[in-house]
């Protein structure tokens, strides 16, 4: 299996800023992680990921960092909006089926 | 995108009952997952089903629990018969493959309450 931790649990910030999320996870066997929005309603959709060969990986304002020796790895989002407003879920896969995920972050932005 | 489609988005029901939860994975997807979330906590892993066989479940999947996707159609998830303790949201997936970077679409959930 996999236990992984997600914080923090709530974030604010204002509109503009950057904000970050961190998750840890304790099985070295884990080589994919990826991150999940999901706004109040839907379902989680998939926003960005990482594999166990990089360190760092950007899109569209995103940036993950993965640090293998540390078992640690983050989201960060840059210029944050008003619509990045949701809760994001990191989550670690040890083998080719399932993914463990953190208790997710419920990020607020505001104007 | 992809969509996963779960029916009902509530569901209320008498312990002790049986219930179904339907899951309308995207329609060339081969791997079939369940999660649950109870709120406030993260989504667990309870099963994955791939080709009329469940591949691997978690402690969290009881013998009260079975899934089947008959005839290709939907993914269900039985719980016969329900506890208290199964109240949370059941979230269905499903994925193309089982590859290393496969990505799980997920439906918007099943609320489920046991009274």
């Amino acid at each position: 299996g996999e236990q992984v931790e997600q914080l923090p649990s709530i974030l604010r910030v204002q509109e503009g800023s950057s904000a970050s999320i961190n998750c840890t996870y304790e099985n070295s066997a884990s080589n994919y992680f990826p991150w999940y929005k999901q706004e109040p309603g839907e379902n989680p959709k998939l926003i960005i990921d990482i594999r166990s060969n990089m360190e760092r990986k950007q899109t569209q304002g995103l940036i993950v960092l993965l640090d293998k020796k540390a078992k640690r790895f983050s989201l960060h989002i840059t210029d944050t909006q008003p619509g990045d407003s949701a809760m994001y879920f990191c989550a670690a896969r040890p083998n080719y089926n399932v993914l463990y995920f953190g208790s997710g972050t419920k990020l607020t932005v505001e104007p | 995108g992809p969509k996963v489609l779960q029916i009902p988005s509530h569901q209320i029901i008498d312990m002790g009952q049986m219930v179904t939860l339907n899951c309308d994975p995207v329609s060339n997807h081969l791997y079939f997952y369940w999660y649950k979330q109870i709120l406030g906590q993260q989504m667990e892993f309870l099963v994955n089903f791939y080709n009329g066989k469940v591949m691997e479940k978690s402690k969290l999947f009881k013998d009260q629990f079975s899934v089947e996707r008959p005839d290709g159609s939907y993914f269900t998830l039985k719980i016969q018969p329900t506890a208290l303790e199964d109240s949370a949201v059941y979230f269905c997936a499903s994925s193309l493959g089982q590859g290393f970077a496969e990505t799980l679409y997920f439906g918007s959930g099943t609320r489920l309450t046991v009274l």
